[in-house]
């Protein structure tokens, strides 16, 4: 079984700045997918970034960027000039690719940009 | 091209009682999980469709059913409610099998248990 843990319950950032969430998960699979998840208050989940396990080049989604670290199962999501709609809690996710669609979260993180 | 709407978005029910929740995909998408989200637990999968047919199921009780249609809509059903069962219940639609597809979340159904 896969496990995702997600140790900021909440985070704050200054407008413009920069912010990282922190993001481990425990597998004992070679294939998998690793995703944030943004959901702003009472919107719709939406993904913001994903990472094949394959790949050792880090994603990056404009913003957003992740750092990778696969020994480490670390998968931590790095928010550049912070803006207000950043608001929102994060998920860190996990999915393998044999077992469907079936996404494993983690606990989530409450992000507040303060202006 | 329109979203995943579910319906209804907020439902009270007593103790004991049984509710269905429905789930529209987008368009032409062929895949429908469903997940349960709650302040103690997080979110958990509670089951997926695709095809109409049940691909994988969590860990949840039997009360706990679901099933697709051939428009690929997707209901789900928990018979003899339980104080506990009140949470947000999220789905979420793919064209298809497999993390490549990416997942889009409906706006979810939050269900209140009296």
């Amino acid at each position: 079984a896969q496990t995702v843990t997600q140790s900021q319950p909440e985070m704050s950032v200054q407008e413009a700045e920069t912010v990282t969430l922190s993001c481990t998960y425990d597998t004992s699979e070679n294939n998998y997918y690793l995703f944030w998840y943004k959901q702003p208050p009472s919107r719709q989940m939406i993904l913001v970034i994903r990472q094949e396990a394959y790949k050792q080049q880090n994603a990056t989604e404009n913003r957003f960027s992740v750092n990778f670290q696969k020994a480490a199962k670390s998968f931590s999501l790095k928010i550049s000039d912070s803006q207000l709609g950043d608001t929102a809690m994060y998920f860190c996710a996990f999915m393998t690719t044999n077992a469907g669609n079936m996404l494993t979260f983690g606990g989530g993180t409450r992000l507040m940009v303060k202006p | 091209k329109a979203g995943v709407t579910q319906t209804p978005r907020y439902l009270i029910k007593t103790r004991g009682q049984q509710v269905t929740l429905s789930c529209s995909p987008i368009s032409g998408h062929r895949s429908v999980s469903w997940y349960q989200q709650t302040p103690g637990q997080g979110l958990q999968f509670l089951f997926e469709y695709f095809s109409e047919t049940q691909r994988n199921k969590g860990n949840f009780p039997g009360r706990f059913s679901g099933r697709q249609f051939s428009n690929s809509r997707s209901e789900m059903n928990v018979s003899t409610l339980e104080l506990g069962d009140s949470a947000l219940y999220l789905c979420a639609s793919s064209l298809a099998i497999g993390p490549v597809y990416e997942q889009y979340f409906g706006p979810g159904t939050r269900l209140t248990v009296t």
